[in-house]
């Protein structure tokens, strides 16, 4: 099926320091989001874009995180400066339309903040 | 309030046997429930979805079940097998506008041969 590649797949950086996510999407698809899965717990969304336009964020969407998908490139999560409580498996995500539908997941990027 | 609760947390049973999973809501607004299984070291992939305005769906081995007014959902599984060991997510989100899945805490299903 349709695949979602993240990259890298782990990432360990000193807190402080500046870190981007890559994401791949599924080829056709126009909506594209990040979600934060801390150890043990339940995910949780972070931002959805859609357009070249971020269109909704959550509360953990903090002014450190940013997202930008440049024309042919990935679609990426920034995080500058990194905190410890960043360190989480970011999981994105994407999908062809925006309501009720399959959205389809990367195995994710497990980042830890030492 | 978005939130999701999901049990239990964890859950045995024997090949062959039955699962029931279930997912409670509070958003009234909430119409769009997916289930998705998520195996270690893989992101979640979308097992069955029903919309509010259905009470069932099937697929396979797998069945959904939406009960508006108690604003509960469930996910059964008959003839489960070892290779259905994985964690299961229940999801929701509202066709209003806001495009995100709120998920529930997961249960961590194995079935034992």
């Amino acid at each position: 099926g349709p695949k979602v590649l993240q990259i890298p797949s782990h990432q360990i950086i000193d807190m402080g320091q500046m870190v981007t996510l890559n994401c791949d999407p599924v080829s056709n698809h126009l909506y594209f989001y990040w979600y934060k899965q801390i150890l043990g717990q339940q995910m949780e969304f972070l931002v959805n874009f859609y357009n070249g336009k971020v269109m909704e964020k959550s509360k953990l969407f903090k002014d450190q995180f940013s997202v930008e998908r440049p024309d042919g490139s990935y679609f990426t999560l920034k995080i500058q400066p990194t905190a410890l409580e960043d360190s989480a498996v970011y999981f994105c995500a994407s999908s062809w339309e925006g309501d009720n539908t399959e959205v389809f997941f990367g195995k994710g990027t497990r980042l830890t903040v030492v | 309030q978005q939130q999701v609760r999901q049990s239990p947390q964890s859950l045995t049973v024997w090949e062959g046997g039955t699962t029931v999973l279930t997912c409670s809501y509070e958003d009234s607004t909430f119409n769009y429930f997916p289930w998705y299984q998520q195996f270690p070291g893989e992101g979640p992939a979308l097992l069955i979805s029903i919309l509010s305005v259905s009470d069932k769906k099937e697929d396979g081995r797998f069945t959904t079940f939406f009960n508006k007014r108690e604003k509960k959902l469930s996910l059964h599984i008959i003839d489960s097998q070892p290779g259905d060991s994985a964690t299961y997510f229940c999801a929701a989100s509202a066709s209003s506008g806001s495009w995100q899945l709120i998920f529930g805490s997961g249960t961590q299903l194995t079935v034992m041969p």
